[in-house]
This record gives structure tokens, sequence and C-alpha cells, in this order.
């Protein structure tokens, strides 16, 4: 099993819609999930971090689920600019050390 | 401006033609990184960096090398290039804060290995 899995996608939806991300994790013992974006090929950008009581930040929220090992993104009200590949990072310390990213989720948002 | 530099940016090279990747950030970051990214695997973490003169192996770590005799420079050494190591590679900073932590990448240097 891979230490951190994604639907590679694409997941293909139209503007103004609701779509969503699960992440599944191996290591029960990951301390630190972010979740990133990343535009064909540039580099990655941090779009949150997850926090255990979960966060939102505008149109888009992050949840953590321990006892089932995933993380989940949610973004509301889909727009074009939207669309790229959504990664999701883990690491089983609070940093970037022995970090492990997930091989990413491609949204096409349609207009 | 804040800001991760890697150079070069595109490189194409010969294999056993040793090379030179460098990387500097101007946030006065204590965390450097380096991953390599393929198709299908996503990125892959070669080596870290705490500090100054403090490094260590990622997931990926055979056939390249590291050094940090300075905070701001994390340079990615290939001894001797193979065709395999033809990748995407991209430089990272972060400070050390926890779960709250901001990773700066560099642009990303296309190295390819003939």
């Amino acid at each position: 099993r891979k230490e951190v899995e994604q639907d590679p996608g694409p997941f293909n939806v139209p503007e103004g819609a609701t779509v969503a991300f699960n992440c599944t994790y191996s290591n029960s013992a990951s301390q630190s999930f972010f979740w990133y974006r990343q535009d064909c090929r540039k580099e990655p950008k941090l779009l949150m971090s997850v926090y255990s009581s979960g966060n939102e930040d505008g149109r888009f929220t992050a949840q953590l689920n321990r006892a089932s090992q995933y993380i989940s993104l949610l973004i509301r009200d889909s727009k074009l600019s939207d669309s790229a590949t959504y990664l999701c990072v883990v690491s089983p310390s609070g940093g970037y050390q022995k970090v492990t990213f997930g091989t990413g989720t491609k949204l096409q948002v349609i207009p | 401006e804040a800001q991760v530099t890697q150079n070069p940016r595109y490189l194409i090279t010969v294999t056993g033609k040793k090379l030179t990747v460098t990387c500097s950030q101007n946030m006065n970051h204590e965390y450097m990184s380096w991953y390599r990214q393929d198709p299908g695997l996503g990125l892959r973490q070669i080596y870290y960096s705490m500090n100054v003169e403090v490094t260590d192996k990622g997931d990926v770590p055979e056939g390249y090398k590291v050094s940090r005799k300075e905070k701001r420079n994390f340079p990615l050494i290939l001894e001797s290039p193979s065709p395999n190591q033809t990748s995407l590679y991209f430089c990272a900073s972060s400070s050390f804060q926890g779960e709250t932590d901001t990773q700066y990448f560099g642009p990303g240097t296309r190295l390819t290995v003939l």
C-alpha cells in the first residue's frame, strides 16, 4: 500500500459545482497534513494546512479523519481558475522532514 | 521579494558528467529540501536539511549529494548522472514552525541526462 494515496482523476466539473477530494495515508503516526496546488509542471504552492479540528479558507474546506486515516478537500463554487492538480502532503512530524506527497488529483473546471 | 531560486532552469547533459543544481532562498529559513517529480510518481524527497551542516536522506537519495555550508544555499550534486535521473527537480524551504508551515518551492529545474 502506498504511504499516501489519491485518486488521480481527472475530475471534470462545471463552474459553480462543489467538488471533494480524499487522500488516504498509511502511517497512523503522521502529525502534519497539507494540501498543495500545482499548476501544469510549475512549482507546488501551499493551499492550506489541515488541522485536527478541520479548517476553512473561503471556498475551501479541509478535514482530517484520524480514525480512518484520510484527509479531504472540499471546493465550493468552483472557478475556472481552480483547474490544477491538488497534492496531498503528509509528514510524521511538525514540519517537512521525511514528508510524503501524494501523486495528486487533477481538477478541470469546465465553463 | 521572498523567493527560492534555482539554477539552471533547464539542463541537458550526458551520462557521467558531474553537475550541480544550485538553490538559494532569501527568507532565512532553517529547513531546505530537494525533490524530484516524475509522471505517475509524484514528488519524492531526495534530501533535506534542518539547518547549516545538518542534512539527512529522504526517500530517494541514491546518486545525489547535498551540502549546507550556508543557511541560504542548498546545492544538489550529481556526481555521475545517469538517464534514470532525468526528471523535474524542485528545491524548497520553510521555517520550522510545525503544522502551520508554508514550504516555498523554487521554479524547478528540468534535467535531461542522455
